[in-house]
């Protein structure tokens, strides 16, 4: 079945950076899209990055766009969010996501989630 | 404030059938599927609903999904305690080229 397992969540100073990582497995990663998604402790979900199944498309949230990368290691079948210039405001729980079958954009909806990787960004 | 408008909250009876809005506009509902996920007190989303209106495996046929113009809606028939959940929609943005989310309706079972 498949399984994502997030790590790298910490508390972080504002203007600092972080790098979150997803295992993946139960499924061929290198065929499928991947997502980040976040949600702010008592708030609702919100978007915020997919990368297409061959790494040729890389979409973002206007909140993090131009501080935070997605990427991802096929030969370890992992996921990554780079974040920099972190904001007080990106503090929440980011979840890792699997998109569909050689998907791109509008046709990778998430159909599994991972546990959650808490970040809190606090001086 | 999100791109997708969903009330807040919403309550029902066991028993009972209970429907929940999403309102969008032709950028993202108008010419995409829509998405519905369910996240339980405490754990992450699980898929409900995709492509407007199927049912993943495992989903129970009490859950079903519809949309017409630039609104969707999610109902659930024969209410349960353990649908008391947040319940949120989701589709792509033509515009922002990007995933958006509803803000969420929290589902309370009296």
């Amino acid at each position: 079945q498949v399984q994502l397992v997030e790590s790298g969540g910490d508390v972080v100073q504002p203007g600092k950076s972080l790098r979150l990582s997803c295992a993946a497995s139960g499924f061929t990663f290198s065929s499928y899209g991947m997502h980040w998604v976040r949600q702010a402790p008592g708030k609702g979900l919100e978007w915020v990055a997919l990368i297409s199944f061959d790494g040729s498309n890389k979409y973002y949230a206007d909140s993090v766009k131009g501080r935070f990368t997605i990427s991802s290691d096929n030969s370890k079948n992992t996921l990554y969010l780079h974040m920099n210039s972190l904001r007080a405001e990106d503090t929440a729980i980011y979840y890792c996501a699997k998109g569909g079958f050689y998907c791109s954009g509008f046709s990778c909806y998430v159909d599994d989630w991972g546990q959650g990787t808490l970040v809190t960004v606090s001086s | 404030q999100s791109v997708l408008s969903q009330p807040p909250s919403a309550s029902g009876t066991p028993g009972q059938r209970v429907t929940i809005s999403c309102s969008g506009s032709s950028s993202n509902i108008g010419t995409n599927y829509v998405y519905w996920y369910q996240q339980l007190p405490g754990t992450a989303p699980k898929l409900l609903i995709y492509r407007n209106n199927q049912r993943p495996s495992g989903v129970p046929d009490r859950f079903s999904g519809s949309k017409s113009g630039t609104s969707a809606s999610l109902a659930i028939n024969g209410l349960r305690s353990e649908d008391e959940a947040d319940y949120y929609c989701a589709t792509w943005d033509d515009s922002l080229s990007g995933w958006v989310f509803g803000g969420g309706t929290k589902l309370t079972v009296l």
